[in-house]
């Protein structure tokens, strides 16, 4: 098993511009997050999911998409990339019994807008 | 909302015993979890208290005191390995979870 996978490892972006991270598990996992992580700042939830077709928001979700078309595949869309956006991106899944404590990480993206 | 509060860096020798403490405030508490994140990489599950008490996975353990809203993760025979990030984080919720700021931890020979 691969586990968790996000492409790209790393995304030089201009200010305004738009892009898809990617990302993948191949554990059947009901429930799938995406994190920001910002220096001295820990890991900060984005959007996250419970299932296919099932997202919501979490702590800082503005700037951001998503969509859950598959088990498998949770993208997360910039819609108008900020220097403020520039951060490392996690993606993480857990199976449905453990989503309280036990989650799976990518390994990550590491962005930078100009 | 959630906050937690964890010390910014701990030092230690190898082979030394060293805790690092976290406090939380939580609107919704299903337990507490530990996670270890090497300088560049993922971060991965250590452990979990969902009761009070101690709980132990080798040379790790961690405990948890509910009435105290407070825990610990104990690393033991520290190793030169050990030397990276920890963080708590608790469950509001089933399905997800909020993380602390993290404790850098740096251990010398």
């Amino acid at each position: 098993n691969a586990g968790v996978t996000q492409t790209p490892k790393f995304q030089v972006l201009k200010t305004g511009q738009s892009m898809t991270l990617q990302c993948a598990q191949d554990m059947n996992h009901e429930y799938m997050s995406w994190y920001r992580q910002d220096p001295g700042m820990g890991l900060r939830l984005i959007h996250y999911s419970v299932g296919a077709g099932i997202t919501d928001q979490g702590e800082v979700p503005n700037g951001y998409n998503v969509s859950r078309s598959t088990t498998e595949d949770f993208p997360l869309r910039l819609l108008s990339a900020a220097p403020s956006q520039t951060s490392v991106y996690f993606c993480a899944s857990s199976s449905r019994d453990r989503s309280s404590y036990e989650q799976y990480f990518g390994p990550g993206t590491r962005l930078t807008v100009t | 909302g959630q906050s937690l509060e964890q010390p910014s860096e701990v030092t230690a020798v190898e082979g030394a015993i060293v805790q690092i403490n976290c406090t939380y405030q939580t609107s919704g508490f299903y337990g507490l979890s530990w996670y270890q994140q090497h300088d560049g990489g993922a971060p991965t599950f250590l452990s979990y208290n969902a009761l009070d008490g101690l709980e132990e996975t080798g040379r790790f353990s961690s405990f948890l005191s509910r009435s105290d809203s407070y825990g610990y993760l104990l690393l033991q025979e520290l190793q030169m390995k050990d030397s990276a990030s920890y963080f708590c984080a608790v469950s509001p919720g089933y399905s997800t979870l909020t993380f602390g700021k993290g404790t850098m931890l740096l251990v010398s020979p």
